[in-house]
């Protein structure tokens, strides 16, 4: 079974400055899509970026950017020019696509990340 | 576009009682997620449709939770009787097309505590 691990609960970051978030995962799949999704605080859940597992060059979202290492089974997220908008729980999340076509999330725990002024 | 929308936004309900909550999902959006955040995790798909019909419902308690969408657009997740462990909050989601390019729109959720 596919599992997602974010080890930081918890991160801060000053306003312009940028912070990296840390994803894990464990699969013995090939191929397999990854997510970083947003949930501002009383708001909805959005999606940031998303890497195909088959493409090794790195997704990038204007100021969003992943450091995806596949061997490592690894993908950051990199907020760059960081915004007090950018205060939400992010969380990494996983997909296997299947015959039949369920799009099926694991997500990780969250990390909580808050820009401060 | 109008948002994928959900009713209640918070329920608080003694263990025992029942509970439903609703999802429109975005015009069109054949696929349809409700999925279960307990706080501290991340959400867990408890069942998906594809028009009105289940694709996977392999994590949903079917001794206690239900989940119905006739027509193929809004949807109805039920819980008889509640546990204390189902208080959560509970989020639906919808996308266009099956696929992994077919990103999830999600709905602010409905909060359940169960007393």
């Amino acid at each position: 079974a596919q599992t997602v691990t974010q080890s930081q609960p918890e991160m801060s970051v000053q306003e312009a400055e940028t912070v990296t978030l840390s994803c894990t995962y464990d699969t013995s799949e090939n191929n397999y899509y990854l997510f970083w999704y947003k949930q501002p605080p009383s708001r909805q859940m959005i999606l940031v970026i998303r890497q195909e597992a088959y493409k090794q060059q790195n997704a990038t979202e204007n100021r969003f950017s992943v450091n995806f290492q596949k061997a490592a089974k690894s993908f950051s997220l990199k907020i760059s020019d960081s915004q007090l908008g950018d205060t939400a729980m992010y969380f990494c999340a996983f997909m296997k696509p299947r015959d039949g076509a369920t799009n099926k999330l694991i997500f990780g725990t969250g990390t909580l990340l808050a820009v401060q002024p | 576009e109008a948002g994928v929308a959900q009713s209640p936004r918070y329920k608080i309900i003694e263990k025992r009682q029942s509970v439903a909550f609703w999802c429109n999902p975005i015009s069109g959006h054949a696929t349809l997620y409700w999925y279960q955040q307990i706080l501290g995790q991340g959400p867990k798909l408890l069942i998906q449709f594809q028009n009105n019909g289940v694709v996977d419902d392999s994590q949903l308690p079917k001794d206690r939770f239900s989940a119905e969408r006739l027509k193929g657009v809004d949807s109805t997740l039920k819980i008889q009787p509640a546990k204390l462990e189902d208080s959560a909050v509970y989020l639906c989601a919808s996308s266009l097309w099956l696929g992994p390019q077919g990103e999830q729109y999600f709905g602010p959720g409905t909060r359940l505590t169960v007393t």
